[in-house]
């Protein structure tokens, strides 16, 4: 089975553009979970859908972040305008309801450049 | 609200010995998860090891087992014969059985070195 894809695996881009990060979970998984990680704060969550819908986006540092899952294989985070102090590696995780809803995969990340 | 944490920032074993990472955590709950996670340096993370918090025989994976002291709230994991694939970080992690939350807390990791 393949695991959790993200795309794009490195993004480089100049402050205030918009970037748009994706995955896409692991096929029959429930939660899909977006985590930003960085040297300073370590992982952190930002937003966790079940079923495609938002449940705890409280995580999300400001109003310039957005996530969307408009269906089951899909979701998006996006940063606009982006800012110097949003680049990390961001990671999507995806976990099932059955048998272990507790255990989260992680995908490779995408690492955030903003000069 | 629970902590997880990770004593050791850095530790280094010697290729085919065994080394043991610290993880305690703070929680007023008495069921939940535990996970190990590795972090190599393609930074993708994987699930190294899951301990139940309800079931007493600690969990094994093939060289990873962990030591998980409940009444201490301690999370040790154990690698026996190191090989050099197994330098990274690795992040241990807390999840709460409750329905209604679905959060992984982190600790701040502990970066493991092998030597040949």
């Amino acid at each position: 089975d393949a695991g959790v894809i993200q795309s794009p695996r490195h993004e480089v881009t100049e402050m205030g553009q918009e970037v748009t990060l994706r995955c896409k979970p692991i096929s029959g998984h429930d939660y899909l979970f977006w985590y930003r990680q960085t040297m300073m704060r370590g992982l952190e969550l930002l937003i966790y859908f079940n079923n495609n819908v938002p449940i705890d986006d409280s995580g999300m540092p400001e109003d310039r972040f957005s996530a969307k899952m408009p269906n089951a294989s899909f979701s998006t985070l996006k940063i606009q305008p982006s800012e110097p102090r949003d680049s990390a590696v961001y990671f999507c995780a995806s976990s099932p309801l059955a048998p272990e809803p507790d255990t989260q995969y992680f995908g490779p990340g995408t690492r955030l450049t903003v000069l | 609200a629970q902590t997880v944490t990770q004593s050791q920032p850095e530790m280094s074993v010697q290729e085919a010995e065994t080394v043991t990472l610290s993880c305690t955590y703070d929680t007023s709950e008495s069921d939940y998860y535990l996970f190990w996670y590795k972090q190599p340096p393609s930074r993708q993370m994987i699930l190294v090891i899951r301990q139940e918090a309800y079931k007493q025989q600690n969990a094994t994976e093939n060289r990873f087992s962990v030591n998980f002291q409940k009444a201490a709230k301690s999370f040790s994991l154990k690698i026996s014969d190191s090989q050099l694939g197994d330098a990274a970080m690795y992040f241990c992690a807390y999840r709460s059985a409750r329905w209604d939350t679905d959060k992984l807390i982190f600790g701040t990791g502990t970066r493991l070195q092998v030597f040949p």
